[in-house]
């Protein structure tokens, strides 16, 4: 069982807006704001989409954004094209112990 | 551009040992904290371990404490992963990945490298 809960799948047509939740604890989610969201296509690595809850790395397009309340952080995905066909995992910061966590990931369909 | 080419993966028996290595490139290396991050088949990603950019912290998931040991060598530019007692659960792809600030977040990651564990 992964430590942070997040649906199977999600999905939606192209131009669409999809919310992908990411629920934890007090001890992850809710405790910090080190929140990450990472896209992977089918045989490739994990690409950062999303830190600090909300931040977007260089090059990542605006239609990315990310957001929390309490213990369940959401990415946001908004004008769905075909390219964001992937798997998405969250990942929180869970203290200098446990350190990382992630969750189980949601596999986005374009439909 | 960052690079992170990970190597040493392959076919090992149970109880056997591995010895993954990831070469980096393109940034200062011994100013992060890296990390190695597992991936088993069709499964999600896990956390492994990671180490400070002076070696001075480490730490390990409770799946591997006490038979693996992270590594880094700043003159080499080169992180290292010794696996030993390795399970069939250990059976997975394996990330070396650079850390932004320590907190558990991953901003470039290699390309990966299969371990696999049978007998």
């Amino acid at each position: 069982q992964s430590a942070l809960t997040q649906p199977r799948s999600v999905s939606g047509s192209p131009g669409q807006s999809v919310t992908i939740s990411c629920t934890g604890t007090s001890s992850d989610v809710g405790g910090y704001n080190y929140v990450s969201w990472y896209q992977q296509h089918p045989g490739k690595a994990p690409k950062l989409m999303i830190y600090d809850v909300s931040k977007r790395p260089s090059g990542v397009p605006d239609r990315f954004s990310g957001s929390k309340s309490g213990n369940t952080a959401s990415l946001t995905i908004s004008g769905l094209q075909a390219e964001d066909e992937a798997d998405y995992y969250c990942c929180s910061y869970a203290g200098s112990y446990t350190f990382g966590v992630f969750g189980g990931g949601t596999k986005l369909t374009v439909l | 551009q960052v690079q992170l080419v990970e190597s040493g993966g392959g076919l090992v028996k149970p109880g056997g040992s591995l010895r993954l290595s990831c070469a980096a490139s393109g940034f200062t290396f011994s100013d992060y904290y890296m990390s190695w991050i597992r991936q088993a088949p069709g499964k999600g990603l896990e956390w492994v371990s990671y180490i400070s950019s002076s070696s001075s912290y480490t730490n390990y998931a409770d799946s591997v404490k006490g038979r693996f040991t992270i590594s880094r060598d700043n003159a080499k530019n080169s992180l290292y992963l010794q696996m030993n007692s390795l399970r069939a659960e250990d059976t997975a792809v394996y990330y070396c990945a650079r850390e932004v600030a320590a907190a558990a977040t991953f901003d470039y990651w290699g390309q990966g490298t299969l371990v696999t564990v049978s007998s």
